[in-house]
């Protein structure tokens, strides 16, 4: 099974600033395979990132996926106030399919 | 316009069976690429995937629950069920119904709140 790993637990960041996420996978992840989901409280999750940089449905380019390997980042550019929430990150290339333990963005 | 609705009992006793319904429009299951799969997370707690279905009867699950867990899917419906069998309090969770496309997880249910106690 991959495990992944994201860091940090938790990031505190202001409207406007820049928000780098990070999921490190226990082994070699086709990127192919990676994707971010966003989690507002009490709500379900929502993809972002498919293929490691391929930005989902009405996804705005604020949002942004790179990586490859063991290490993937999320980047978010310019913070708005309805991007606080939870990250996940995701491998579906290798059975389980399996997800990180979140990055809350306060 | 894509949805997935799930349902299922609440709450559930220790040692039963689960049985969870998710009933979805605006897609079709007749691409091999395409399926409905099942996702729980506990309480304060991470995602993890239970299992899928395609269409072909090409059903996948996790292996740690895969003697607990049967999916099914009914095409005449646009329903998929979910079978748990042996439930725990443990098993408490919000259980969500996805939509799969290329592996991908591209839409969501809203979940259902499940409850193991007795």
């Amino acid at each position: 099974e991959i495990v992944l790993t994201q860091s940090p637990g938790t990031l505190s960041l202001s409207p406007g600033e820049r928000a780098t996420l990070s999921c490190r996978a226990s082994q070699s992840v086709d990127s192919s395979y990676v994707a971010w989901y966003q989690q507002k409280p009490g709500r379900a999750p929502r993809l972002l990132i498919y293929g490691a940089s391929a930005r989902a449905p009405d996804i705005p380019d604020r949002f942004s996926g790179s990586g490859s390997g063991t290490d993937f980042t999320l980047t978010i550019s310019r913070l708005e106030p309805g991007d606080f929430a939870v990250y996940h990150c995701q491998q579906y290339g290798s059975s389980p399919i399996t997800f990180g333990q979140g990055t809350r963005l306060e | 316009q894509i949805t997935l609705k799930e349902s299922g009992p609440t709450p559930v006793r220790p040692t039963q069976t689960l049985t969870l319904t998710c009933t979805f429009s605006g897609f079709s299951v007749s691409f091999s690429s395409v399926g409905v799969g099942w996702v729980r997370q506990p309480p304060g707690k991470a995602l993890e995937w239970l299992a899928l279905s395609y269409w072909s009867d090409d059903a996948r699950y996790n292996p740690s629950l895969k003697s607990r867990l049967t999916i099914t899917m009914d095409t005449s419906q646009n329903q998929v069920v979910l079978r748990m069998t042996n439930m725990d309090p443990v098993d408490t969770g919000t259980y969500y119904c996805v939509h799969v496309v290329s592996q991908r997880f591209q839409h969501w249910g809203q979940g259902t709140q499940i409850t193991v106690s007795s």
